[in-house]
């Protein structure tokens, strides 16, 4: 089985401080992904990585940078928490099997509260 | 833009069936899928559907139609472990989800 997996389930942080959330897959993955998911609205994808040392930015990237230096870790880093970046954050993995059309394997989330 | 509409909130009885609709106005289209979301936990995947008709797989089915932009999601049998959110995601032509919103579906003995 896929296994997604997150530093940490609950996040508690104050204005201004520096948060990394942290995602490991075991699977050999070529895709990670980083969303964040609030009441009401859809996933927001905030940046993904087709491989090591590449990121793209998704819809939100405001406010947040990732890092991925090894291929089964993914990184995502508030610069200075902000209290409207309070959210779940969930990561996810594919194959990227070059077909495009894979699926993707979720991390079981980060409840991050910026106070 | 792009969007996906879902019913925000579903209430079902146990053992009963319930369809679960998402319609999608995206640009371009690679495919739908279905995730099913329990409270406080990752989404997981059910099913993706490319070609229109009609996908079973045991007590869920999943649906599509390309020309109506529709899609609807079939639980039978209804368990109360079914009680989840319900996500629907659309893969553009850019081969990027769209996600909705969910559907909580609730099921009552």
């Amino acid at each position: 089985d896929v296994k997604v997996t997150q530093s940490s389930r609950y996040l508690v942080k104050r204005t201004g401080e520096k948060v990394f959330l942290e995602c490991v897959q075991d699977m050999d993955h070529e895709n990670m992904f980083w969303y964040r998911q609030d009441p009401g609205l859809g996933l927001r994808l905030i940046y993904f990585s087709y491989d090591v040392k590449m990121k793209e930015k998704g819809d939100i990237p405001e406010g947040y940078s990732v890092s991925r230096e090894k291929k089964e870790r993914f990184s995502l880093i508030l610069e200075s928490a902000s209290t409207n970046q309070t959210s779940m954050y969930l990561c996810a993995s594919s194959p990227g099997t070059g077909a495009h059309v894979d699926t993707q394997y979720f991390g079981p989330g980060t409840r991050l509260t910026v106070l | 833009g792009q969007n996906i509409d879902q019913p925000t909130e579903m209430t079902a009885t146990e053992g009963a069936i319930v369809q679960i609709n998402c319609t999608y106005q995206t640009s371009g289209f690679n495919g739908l899928f279905w995730y099913q979301q329990h409270a406080g936990e990752a989404p997981t995947f059910l099913s993706y559907n490319v070609l229109d008709g009609l996908e079973e797989k045991g007590r869920f089915s999943s649906f599509l139609s390309r020309s109506k932009g529709y899609s609807y999601l079939l639980l039978k049998e209804l368990q109360m472990k079914d009680s989840a959110s319900y996500l629907c995601a659309v893969l553009d032509s850019n081969y990027q989800l769209i996600w909705g919103a969910g559907t909580k579906l609730i099921i009552k003995p």
